[in-house]
C-alpha cells in the first residue's frame, strides 16, 4: 500500500517552454501533497504544500507564478514549471500524506528529473 | 526555530565495518516524529524508520539500529556489517507540530561502502 507515482520520470525541454509533472497517490486519498526540489549533492527543499481543493502554500523564495500547482482531486497534484530555464533543471519529488494516519508520514514518488536546454 | 543537523557530509567505510550516522535536532515541541530515509543513486527515497518522540526505546531491524536520546535531541542510525548496497545518501527528517507537520530534511550523509 501507500504508493505514489510521478510522471514523467524524466523530461528534457527547451528553454522557454512549460513542463507539467503529475503526482498520483495510487491506493490512498491524499488531502495534502508536497513538492520538493533537489539539486545535485544537496538536500530536499520543500517548494510548496498542495491541499486538495484550495490554493497551494509556497515556501519563501519560491515563485508561485513560475511553479503552478494544482491539486484538483484527492489522488492527483500537478506541478507546472512555466517558461523553464536551465537553472530550473533539477530533480523534482512529490510526496503525499495519507490523512487517515495520525503520524504525519509522507509517501514519496520516485521523482522527475528535469533538464532544460 | 526547528532545525536538524547531520554533521557528517560524507563517510567512507570498508565492507563489513559498522558505521553510525548522526542526527541532532532542535525543537521546543514536546510531540514530534522522527524519520530516516535512504536515497540510493536512483534518486527514489526509501523509508527506513519512523519514531514518535514519546517512544525512547531503541529499535533494531536486521543490520539497522536506531538510538533515540530525547535528552540530547539526537536520533542516530547505525548500520552493522555494512555492505556495498548500503552506499547511498541518508537523510534524517523530523516533523514538528509547530511547523504543520512538514518534514524538515537534514543536509544528508553520503555513505560510501567499498568492497
Amino acid at each position: 500500500g501507500a504508493v505514489v507515482s510521478q510522471h514523467p520520470s524524466w523530461v528534457i525541454c527547451k528553454s522557454g517552454t512549460s513542463v507539467k509533472i503529475e503526482c498520483r497517490s495510487l491506493d490512498f486519498q491524499a488531502t495534502t501533497m508536497f513538492w520538493y526540489r533537489q539539486f545535485p549533492k544537496q538536500s530536499l527543499m520543500l517548494m510548496a504544500t498542495s491541499n486538495e481543493g484550495s490554493k497551494a502554500t509556497y515556501e519563501q523564495g519560491v515563485e508561485k507564478d513560475k511553479f503552478l500547482i494544482n491539486h484538483a482531486s484527492l489522488t492527483l497534484s500537478t506541478l507546472t514549471v512555466t517558461s523553464a530555464h536551465p537553472e530550473d533543471s533539477s530533480f523534482y519529488i512529490c510526496s503525499a500524506r495519507d490523512h487517515t494516519l495520525s503520524y504525519n508520514e509522507q509517501f514519496f514518488g520516485p521523482g522527475t528529473r528535469l533538464t532544460v536546454l | 526555530a526547528q532545525k536538524v543537523t547531520q554533521a557528517q557530509t560524507e563517510i567512507s567505510v570498508v565492507e563489513k565495518e559498522d558505521v553510525t550516522l548522526d542526527c541532532v535536532y532542535e525543537t521546543r515541541d514536546t510531540t514530534y516524529y522522527l524519520f530516516w530515509y535512504k536515497q540510493p543513486p536512483s534518486g527514489e527515497l526509501v523509508f527506513l524508520i519512523r519514531r514518535n518522540s514519546f517512544d525512547e526505546q531503541n529499535e533494531i531491524s536486521g543490520r539497522y539500529s536506531w538510538n533515540f536520546q530525547k535528552s540530547t535531541s539526537s536520533f542516530n542510525f547505525t548500520i552493522t556489517a555494512s555492505q556495498v548496497v548500503d552506499s547511498a545518501v541518508y537523510f534524517c527528517a523530523p516533523t514538528f507540530r509547530v511547523q504543520g507537520g512538514k518534514l524538515i530534511f537534514g543536509q544528508g550523509t553520503e555513505l560510501s561502502v567499498k568492497p
